[in-house]
């Protein structure tokens, strides 16, 4: 199957410090990326939508000065957590779309922020 | 507002044993519905893709069924592994979109040796 790969697995950074994220369609490209969040016995959450060489979209609620989103490239797109805070401590999950339907998810960042 | 309910919460059974697990959803108007499986600490892993013109997928010992005007999907688990054990997601799309997946909050699955 697709791979999707993402970097790091697990973060542990200071607060105020920022953090990134970088998530990598190994088999195929991808015009549309996609980032998820998930807390600890919850459901994935959206927070936006990564478009290659354009800027990325963002669901209500979701800050996007906070959540900088960058996809260069047609093969990655990365997330950078800035000026994190404990409460951003949580599971980051990337995804990508091959073709027109099916998603591939990477193997998802544990951000810890102490 | 697309929302995914999942059915039950948890279930834990001896292995061998044939399961079902149930997904239900409030926007019929779907092009497709993804089955996952995601282990503790991990990302999804890829099950079953059912398009909206078909009602089943199969691979191997998973079988996945779409009735979408009743919003519902079924996962199928035929002779239970110990290695089956999982949460499992289903992932419809949203908002009118093919790319948008909202998720419920899954299926715990045990398989006990």
């Amino acid at each position: 199957g697709a791979v999707v790969s993402q970097h790091p697995s697990r973060v542990i950074c200071k607060s105020g410090t920022s953090v990134k994220i970088e998530c990598r369609s190994l088999d195929f490209q991808a015009t549309t990326m996609f980032w998820y969040r998930q807390f600890p016995k919850q459901s994935l959450m959206l927070m936006a939508t990564s478009n290659e060489g354009s800027k990325a979209t963002y669901e209500q609620g979701v800050e996007k000065d906070k959540f900088l989103i960058n996809h260069a490239s047609l093969t990655l797109s990365t997330l950078t957590v800035t000026s994190a805070h404990p409460e951003d401590s949580s599971f980051y999950i990337c995804s990508a779309h091959r073709g027109d339907t099916e998603a591939f998810f990477g193997q998802g960042t544990r951000l810890t922020v102490v | 507002k697309q929302e995914v309910t999942q059915i039950p919460a948890a279930l834990s059974v001896p292995e061998g044993e044939n399961l079902v697990l149930n997904c239900s959803f409030t926007d019929s108007a779907i092009y497709n519905l993804q089955w996952f499986r995601q282990d503790p600490g991990k990302g999804l892993t890829s099950l079953l893709l059912i398009q909206s013109s078909q009602r089943e997928q199969t691979s191997g010992r998973l079988n996945a069924s779409l009735d979408k005007s009743s919003g519902r999907s079924t996962l199928y688990i035929a002779a239970s592994q110990p290695g089956d054990s999982a949460t499992y997601l289903c992932a419809p799309p949203s908002g009118g979109s093919n790319y948008k997946l909202t998720f419920g909050k899954g299926t715990l699955l045990t398989v006990n040796p």
